[in-house]
């Protein structure tokens, strides 16, 4: 069965970078993007990016350039989401998530916490 | 981007009740391109309409949606427990995609 298995919690300082994990099993890595959302606690859904784990290409929301990079590892089938410069406005559940049409599989969910 | 307004924003409904929410796009979305999402507290989202009207997988059928344009709807013909939580619209039509701010269903 397609699963998405996330990194665990992170707490994390102010203006340090974070990399969450997201580990595909259950189908052919290769053939679906990988989406990445981001949850405020208590919040709606905000769509941070894509990547085609085969080609390696991404698209980012403008609004994350800069403060998200996504990069995949085919030989593991694992995708990756860096956040760099942090500040409390990141703290937040981030998503892993299968699109092909449409977005079906969600990963668990990494929360991260940006605290001094 | 394509902003998507879900209202209302929280309901509450009776078991047995029928239900309907809605979706509003501030441009017009492919029918094909807008779905909808499930979420129960502590969980992360589950594919429940996909294109505009077709069921996931282990949705109960008394869930449908509708909708063209810039209007959608999710709506249960018969309030059960279980369906209490939020439900999320997002268009792929156009990037970026873009989500509504969700409609908490809660049991009256």
């Amino acid at each position: 069965q397609v699963q998405l298995q996330q990194s665990g919690a992170e707490l994390v300082r102010p203006g340090t970078s974070v990399k969450v994990s997201c580990k595909a099993s259950g189908y052919a890595f290769t053939n679906y993007l990988i989406e990445w959302v981001k949850q405020r606690p208590g919040q709606g859904l905000e769509w941070i990016g894509v990547i085609n784990p085969g080609s390696g290409g991404t698209n980012y929301n403008e609004k994350f350039k800069g403060k998200a990079t996504l990069t995949a590892d085919k030989s593991s089938s694992t995708a990756y989401m860096q956040l760099s410069s942090l500040t409390s406005d990141d703290s937040a559940v981030y998503f892993c998530a299968r699109s092909g049409n449409w977005v079906d599989y969600w990963g668990q969910g990494t929360t991260l916490t940006v605290s001094s | 981007q394509i902003v998507l307004t879900q209202s209302p924003a929280i309901m509450s409904a009776s078991l047995g009740e029928r239900v309907t929410m809605t979706c509003t796009a501030s441009s017009s979305v492919s029918s094909s391109y807008l779905h909808w999402y499930q979420q129960k507290p502590g969980s992360s989202p589950k594919l429940w309409i996909y294109s505009t009207s077709n069921l996931a997988s282990g949705v109960p059928a008394r869930f449908s949606g509708s909708g063209s344009g810039t209007s959608y709807s999710l709506t249960i013909s018969s309030m059960e427990a279980e369906d209490a939580a939020t439900y999320y619209c997002h268009q792929y039509h156009r990037s970026p995609p873009t989500f509504g701010g969700g409609t908490k269903l809660e049991i009256k």
